[in-house]
């Protein structure tokens, strides 16, 4: 495997279901996101980890629970989601700090499509 | 307001053309910016980018900020049909990992053969 891999790459889930999304980077990195995409609007980011600690929430609601046990694996464990919750979850991972270049590049993977019904 | 605005398209030109595309922001506090590549049922992959204003050539792309502006641009010319993908900008105050970067929504190109 290389790069940034993700499973399940779909996912249809129930509104009172238990789910996890999984998030592995082969690339070495320290830091993991996970970002959510739905259509026709940004990318929003969710949660950072850097060097296994949680540096940014986004005011994400608690239904959505992320898990960094080490640098190369990232979960996001799904409960009790709305249906506008579904969306393309994204997972991402780079270097902190920064090493050459001086900014900031994120490697993603290919995404879980979520449908909740 | 949005901080990053990116018209969503889609954006349709014949083979060979230049495809330009634009972002505008509102944070002055932005210093680097980036173009991100998203094919369908792919993750964004980074194309280009460039640290505070000026302009950046690579093969056929050329990444321009206009800082005074707000402003970014991305050309692409002698665009082929596997341009044909969503293309992202994003932009980060400050270089050190663990802080977020910023998206434009993303606008959709199609090259038509």
């Amino acid at each position: 495997e290389t790069g940034v891999t993700q499973t399940p790459r779909h996912l249809v889930m129930g509104m009172t279901n238990k789910k996890s999304l999984k998030c592995e980077q082969h690339l070495g990195h320290n830091a993991m996101y996970w970002y959510k995409q739905s259509a026709k609007k940004p990318l929003e980011l969710m949660f950072v980890y850097s060097l296994e600690e949680r540096v940014e929430n986004n005011s994400v609601p608690s239904r959505f629970s992320p898990e960094c046990p080490n640098s190369s694996h990232l979960f996001l464990h799904l409960h009790t989601l709305q249906p506008e919750d579904s969306a393309l979850y994204l997972c991402a991972s780079s270097q902190d700090p920064p090493s050459g270049r001086g900014y900031n590049e994120q490697f993603f993977g290919p995404g879980t499509r979520l449908t909740v019904l | 307001q949005k901080e990053v605005e990116q018209d969503p398209g889609p954006l349709s030109v014949p083979e060979g053309a230049i495809v330009s595309l634009n972002c505008t922001y509102s944070n002055s506090a932005f210093q680097y910016f980036m173009w991100y590549r998203q094919y369908s049922r792919k993750g964004p992959e980074l194309l280009m980018y460039t640290y505070s204003s000026g302009n950046k050539e690579d093969g056929r792309f050329t990444a321009q900020v206009d800082k005074s502006s707000k402003y970014i641009s991305l050309f692409i010319r002698d665009s082929q049909p596997s341009d044909s993908a969503t293309y992202l900008c994003a932009m980060s105050p400050i270089k050190a990992a663990g802080n977020k970067l910023t998206f434009g929504g993303g606008t959709r190109v199609l090259v038509k053969p």
